[in-house]
């Protein structure tokens, strides 16, 4: 089966400017997380989706982030207005079921903000 | 709160040798799910191995073992024979099966394997 897909791999972008990374889900999978995993750090659960309702989005920050999951499948991450911090990667993963079963995760996109 | 600890940065360890990475977890409900994870250089996250708080035998995957002491709250990752492509960062992480399945991890322990 196809694993999940992300895209941009790679985005650089001016401080203030804007960017969106979509992630398609292993089909099937009901669950859909975004982590940000900056150097150096473990992955940071930024929203959790379970079909295309928010179940997570507590570490979100919502002034600048959104996310979301048209149709329970397909996901997109939007930050608008990008600060340096936020240089990481965005990490997507999906998951058959809530309950069980490990996570499957994309390649990441990794976004530099100058 | 639920929270991962990984107090090991950085390991250097000999070729062939075995390893422990350690892992202490903290949750105060009884149904929750534990992961190894491994990221090489490249970035994408590999699967390792999976607990369960109800399993009574420990996992083993392979050369990978999961030391899992309930009681102490640790779920240490075993890697047995260790290669010179077991160098990696490696990620504990939980998932709490009762709290919207929300999954966290540690922040990592670099292992370096040396010929």
């Amino acid at each position: 089966e196809a694993g999940v897909a992300q895209s941009p791999r790679y985005k650089i972008i001016e401080k203030r400017q804007s960017v969106a990374f979509w992630c398609n889900p292993i089909s099937g999978h009901a669950t859909l997380y975004w982590y940000q995993q900056i150097l150096g750090q473990g992955p940071k659960l930024l929203i959790q989706f379970q079909n295309n309702g928010v179940v997570d989005d507590s570490q979100l920050p919502k002034d600048r982030f959104s996310a979301e999951r048209l149709k329970g499948v397909d996901s997109t991450l939007k930050i608008q207005p990008a600060k340096l911090e936020d240089s990481a990667v965005y990490l997507c993963a999906s998951s058959r079921y809530s309950g069980a079963g490990e996570l499957f995760f994309g390649e990441g996109s990794r976004l530099t903000v100058l | 709160a639920q929270k991962i600890t990984q107090t090991q940065p950085g390991m250097f360890v000999q070729e062939k040798e075995a390893v422990t990475l350690d892992c202490t977890y903290d949750t105060s409900d009884q149904s929750y799910g534990l992961f190894w994870y491994k990221q090489p250089s490249s970035g994408e996250m590999i699967f390792l191995i999976y607990q369960g708080s109800y399993d009574e035998q420990n996992a083993t995957e392979g050369r990978y073992s999961l030391n899992f002491q309930k009681a102490r709250k640790s779920a240490n990752l075993v890697i047995s024979a260790s290669q010179l492509g077991d160098s990696a960062m490696y990620f504990c992480a939980m998932r709490d099966l009762n709290r919207d399945d929300k999954i966290i991890f540690g922040k990592g322990t670099r292992l370096h394997i040396l010929p």
